[in-house]
Parts: C-alpha cells; structure tokens; sequence
C-alpha cells in the first residue's frame, strides 16, 4: 500500500509572497503523483502531475512541482501568491498498475493581503 | 464540455433513512469512481467502475454501501440506514482511462445525517 504524508495542515501567506506545500510519500512500486486544488465548496480540480521524464513539472496558475525519487517527496510551489490562491490542496499518488487515488490530509492556504 | 455532475449537492435525511446520490460523468468516460471526504477520514476511495468489468467495492465502509452504474454511463450510491459517520462530502470522478490518467471530479454531494 502507498501513504502520503503532507507536512502542513494551515500554511498562512501573504499576497505576492512565495508559498511551497511539502508532500512525502511512500510506496514499494512506481508511482504516479498529483496536486490537486479544492476552492470552497468546490470538487477538486488538478494542479499538475508527474508521471515520467522530467522531474520539475508545470502546471495551471503559475503551480510547479518537483519530484524527488531518492527523498520520495513531490513539493509544490509557486514564487507569488494571489487572494485567489486561497484554497484546500491535496497531493495525491496512484500506483502505476492501480487506479484508486491515494490522498494526502491536505493543506489549506490562507492568502492574505 | 459538461463536466461531472452530481445530484443533490446537498441533503439532509435523518438517521436510519436511505439515500441515493448521482453522478453524471463526463460523456465518454468509461472509468467512474466514488470518493468520500470526511473531517476524521480525510479523503477516502470507495468504488470503481471501468466499462463492463465488475466493480472494485474493496473502499466501501460496510454494507450499507452500494454503488451501480447504469449502462456505462451513470451512478448511484445508495446508503441504506444512514448513521451520524454517513455525514461527508461524496465525491464522483470519471477518466478516460486509469492510472496516469486523470480523474476529473464533480462538485460533490454533501450528506449530513441527523
């Protein structure tokens, strides 16, 4: 079975600042490895994903993602913050022969002005 | 296009009454799943459906829990004798396939159980 362990529950920021959301993760086959964004009262809706090749991944509204097989770990940033921003994320993993998605407790950012 | 779309977004029963959640996926998709999202569990798989194969139930907390999806296309999850712990968001995703394709989720359904 695979885990995944996100490092921060809140993470407060202001507006125009840098924000990065840590996420380990841990399982015995491949993976693939996603970040999701739920804004309030919303499904999820995907951020980025990593699946092969190039270990830093881009993905919508300014979001990047860099994996790191020998840490296992698959952090998120992005270099300035909007309002906007303010949201629910989730990194989430699948094993590459499975389907069922694997979340992790989540984070929630809190963008400030 | 459309994208997933579940029915009611919310409902309110009382303990011990059953219910019927629904979920259009996006037209084509042959694969649909059930999550649920809770405060104590986090976000939790609970059933999968790819095209004609038997579903995988191996998420589904007990019993009460049942899911079927009508010619390929849509579900319903039926909770029979809801309980307080019922109380969650129920999310639907659907993909074109499985694995390193992604899951497109709905807006959810949020039970509350009284």
């Amino acid at each position: 079975a695979q885990s995944v362990t996100q490092l921060d529950s809140q993470v407060p920021v202001f507006e125009e600042a840098p924000v990065e959301l840590r996420c380990n993760y841990s399982s015995s086959v491949s993976v693939y490895l996603f970040w999701y964004v739920q804004y309030p009262n919303q499904g999820l809706q995907l951020l980025l994903k990593y699946l092969s090749g190039s270990t830093l991944v881009k993905g919508i509204n300014g979001f990047e993602a860099e994996f790191n097989k020998s840490q296992t770990s698959f952090h998120l940033r992005k270099p300035s913050v909007h309002i906007s921003d303010t949201a629910e994320y989730f990194c989430a993993v699948v094993r590459s022969n499975d389907y069922k998605l694997s979340f992790g407790a989540g984070t929630t950012v809190t963008v400030r002005a | 296009g459309a994208g997933v779309s579940q029915s009611p977004s919310n409902k309110v029963t009382e303990k011990g009454k059953d219910v019927e959640l629904r979920c259009d996926p996006i037209s084509g998709h042959t694969a649909l799943y059930w999550y649920r999202q809770s405060l104590g569990q986090g976000l939790e798989f609970l059933i999968y459906f790819q095209g004609n194969s038997a579903p995988d139930k191996s998420g589904l907390p007990s019993d009460r829990f049942s899911a079927e999806r009508t010619g390929g296309s849509v579900s319903t999850l039926t909770i029979q004798r809801t309980q307080q712990e019922d109380s969650a968001v129920y999310l639907c995703a659907s993909s074109t396939g499985t694995g390193l394709y992604e899951q497109y989720f709905g807006p959810g359904t949020r039970l509350t159980v009284t």
